[in-house]
């Protein structure tokens, strides 16, 4: 089992729209959880944290459920902007070291 | 804004022969990353320094790949022999300590092709 699980998608969505993506992680001691967005042929980039209470940033929402080890990005009214792979990232600290893993990432396409 | 320096930024090279990529962290940054990324999937740590020492290689095929920060600032990471499989995109990453609640900032990454 991979260590951290995302559909890749494509999601193909119409602007406006509302889509959410799905994480699991397999590893119950990590500590902290991450979006990024990595535009094509472009690095990654810090899209939100994500806290356990849940935490929203504008049209934004992350949600983690440390009991089903699970996390989930939920975007409002997509913007054509939009259009990128989000990865799903988790912090398993592994003794004085933070080591980030990352799922394969979610590729969304919003339309016209 | 201060951003990770990596070149090149794209580099062709026969299987066999040897390859080097360079990174620049942001200054001050005492933690480097060195991340491949194959495509269709997520960037897959390679090695981490925290100021010259190396924190975590565990993941560095050691018999081809090697990486050094020897002054704790800028670090060069080599491929030799390069490859088939080794077609990727190479990304750096630093942030300001090692630690969860520090953001790391990646560079622009090197795109090898190995032919």
């Amino acid at each position: 089992r991979k260590e951290v699980e995302q559909d890749p998608g494509p999601f193909n969505v119409p602007e406006g729209a509302t889509v959410a993506f799905n994480c699991t992680y397999s590893n119950s001691a990590s500590q902290s959880f991450f979006w990024y967005r990595q535009d094509c042929r472009k690095e990654p980039k810090l899209l939100m944290s994500v806290y356990s209470s849940g935490n929203e940033d504008g049209r934004f929402t992350a949600q983690l459920n440390r009991a089903s080890q699970y996390i989930s990005l939920l975007i409002r009214d997509s913007k054509l902007s939009d259009s990128a792979t989000y990865l799903c990232v988790v912090n398993g600290l592994t003794g004085t070291a933070s080591k980030l893993t990352f799922g394969t990432g979610t590729r969304l396409q919003v339309t016209l | 804004e201060a951003e990770v320096a990596q070149s090149p930024r794209y580099k062709i090279t026969e299987k066999s022969q040897a390859v080097a990529f360079w990174c620049d962290p942001i200054s001050g940054h005492a933690t480097l990353y060195w991340y491949r990324q194959i495509l269709g999937q997520g960037p897959e740590l390679l090695v981490q320094f925290q100021d010259e020492s190396v924190v975590d290689d565990s993941q560095l095929p050691k018999d081809r790949f090697s990486a050094e920060r020897l002054k704790g600032v800028d670090s060069t990471l080599k491929i030799q022999p390069a490859e088939l499989g080794d077609s990727a995109m190479y990304l750096c990453a630093s942030s300001l300590e090692n630690d969860a609640t520090y953001e790391q900032y990646f560079g622009p990454g090197t795109r090898l092709t190995v032919t």
